[in-house]
């Protein structure tokens, strides 16, 4: 049963430059989740996604988009790279549009540095 | 606003020791779910526990064990007899129900980093 993907692992960018990233989510699961964990700093909540639409937002700006895909699997794109976007990405999964109680399972992350 | 503290940046103990990672969070909400997952230095974060509002019972797991007090907005979190293999950073989070609408938004702490040595 393979568990939540992510890719790439790693990924270097410059300023004013766009990335995403990919997320695939635990076999049977229909919810995807994005989090923002800067050095040092717990994990931030940047968006859901459960049957293609964003259900909930984080503090994040607009530069942050994502879009669901029909097999449920998720991308994360920003725009317009600023240093401060450097951080370790990572895509969670769940069930059922994401139920404060289902566990949310996670991947290893995308590594994004920013320079 | 949900809020979680951790208020210990680092903990070291030397192997065998107990420790326990103390979590304080801030809610409105009267239904709502507290979790702690271990982030070892591959990164990838790992579910340990669950409890719910209405549950406060204590939980033992193996070595590890979890003491719920709404009272003082308290989760902690002990490892009997440390390992080596604990040493990771821990986290401590939220979720509130919200109506129904927050969707499992999780709000972490900024997390534990624990070292057991040899």
């Amino acid at each position: 049963d393979a568990g939540v993907t992510q890719s790439p692992t790693h990924l270097i960018k410059t300023r004013g430059q766009q990335v995403t990233l990919r997320c695939s989510p635990k076999s049977g699961h229909d919810t995807v989740s994005w989090y923002q964990q800067a050095l040092g700093q717990g994990p931030q909540f940047i968006f859901q996604y459960y049957e293609e639409e964003e259900r909930q937002r984080g503090n994040f700006p607009d530069r942050f988009s994502g879009h669901q895909f029909p097999n449920y699997s998720s991308e994360l794109n920003v725009n317009a790279l600023l240093l401060g976007d450097s951080a370790l990405y990572l895509c969670a999964s769940s069930l059922g549009g994401g139920s404060s109680y289902n566990e949310q399972f996670f991947g290893p992350g995308t590594r994004l540095t920013v320079l | 606003a949900q809020k979680v503290t951790q208020a210990q940046t680092e903990i070291s103990v030397v192997e065998k020791e107990d420790v326990t990672l103390d979590c304080v969070y801030e809610t409105r909400d009267t239904t709502y779910y507290l979790f702690w997952y271990k982030q070892p230095p591959s990164g990838e974060l790992v579910f340990l526990i669950r409890r719910n509002s209405f549950d406060e019972q204590n939980e033992i797991s193996g070595r590890y064990s979890w003491n719920f007090q709404k009272s003082t907005s308290s989760f902690n979190f002990t490892i009997t007899a440390s390992q080596v293999v604990d040493s990771a950073v821990y986290f401590c989070a939220l979720s509130e129900s919200g109506g129904g609408t927050s969707y499992g938004k999780l709000t972490f702490g900024q997390g534990t980093i624990l070292t057991v040595h040899p």
